[in-house]
């Protein structure tokens, strides 16, 4: 069974910008979350998707949006890009509810730099 | 809402001996599950081991156990026999019970533990 697929690994933009990230979890999964990892501000949740729904949500600015696909698969977009985003940006995919599983499978993270 | 704190920034010991990582947690619910990542360099979090809290009897993975004080709130990760390949951030983990709410995990800082040849 595949992993959690993340595209791409590395990312420079330029501030102003916007970017867009992919996830696609593991066959089967429904549900995928998102997290910003940063050295000052540690794992930090963005968002949660379920059946193309956002079933939870962090505590970021709109800048930072996402979505998800009839096939789970998930991007995340932020605009208008800041110094302060740049991070590791990691997605995990779990079963979804009444699954019976509650491990979640993270992919190796997009790395986003912003200059 | 949910807390998770690792006191212990960085942790270091010797191949084959054994190192307990701290980790405690706030919450006021009592169906939730707690884990321990593992991220090694190449930036991927692993699952190293997993507790429910409706379960009395701590989990064990090979070399890795936990201590689960669920009234201390307490969830300490023990390694015996370290490798040279456990050398890794470890992070502690939240999860509410609640399947309805979601799959959010709650991380603490994290501990960046060494292991000495």
């Amino acid at each position: 069974k595949a992993g959690v697929t993340q595209t791409p690994r590395y990312l420079i933009k330029t501030r102003g910008q916007q970017v867009t990230l992919s996830c696609s979890p593991i066959s089967g999964h429904r549900s995928v979350s998102w997290y910003q990892q940063t050295p000052g501000q540690g794992l930090q949740f963005l968002f949660e998707y379920f059946s193309e729904t956002q079933r939870n949500k962090g505590n970021f600015p709109g800048r930072f949006s996402g979505r998800q696909f009839s096939n789970s698969r998930s991007e995340m977009n932020v605009s208008t890009l800041e110094l302060g985003d740049s991070a590791l940006y990691l997605c995990a995919s779990t079963p979804g509810p009444s699954q019976g599983n509650t491990e979640a499978f993270f992919g190796q993270g997009t790395r986003l730099t912003v200059v | 809402a949910q807390t998770v704190t690792q006191s212990q920034p960085e942790m270091s010991v010797q191949e084959a001996e054994t190192v307990t990582l701290s980790c405690t947690y706030d919450t006021s619910e009592s169906d939730y599950y707690l884990f321990w990542y593992k991220q090694p360099p190449s930036r991927q979090m692993i699952l190293v081991i997993r507790q429910e809290a409706y379960k009395q009897q701590n989990a064990t993975e090979n070399r890795f156990s936990v201590n689960f004080q669920k009234a201390a709130k307490s969830f300490s990760l023990k390694i015996s026999d370290s490798q040279l390949g456990d050398a890794a951030m470890y992070f502690c983990a939240y999860r509410r019970g609640v399947e309805t709410s979601g799959s959010r995990l709650t991380f603490g800082e994290g501990t960046q533990l060494t292991v000495n040849p």
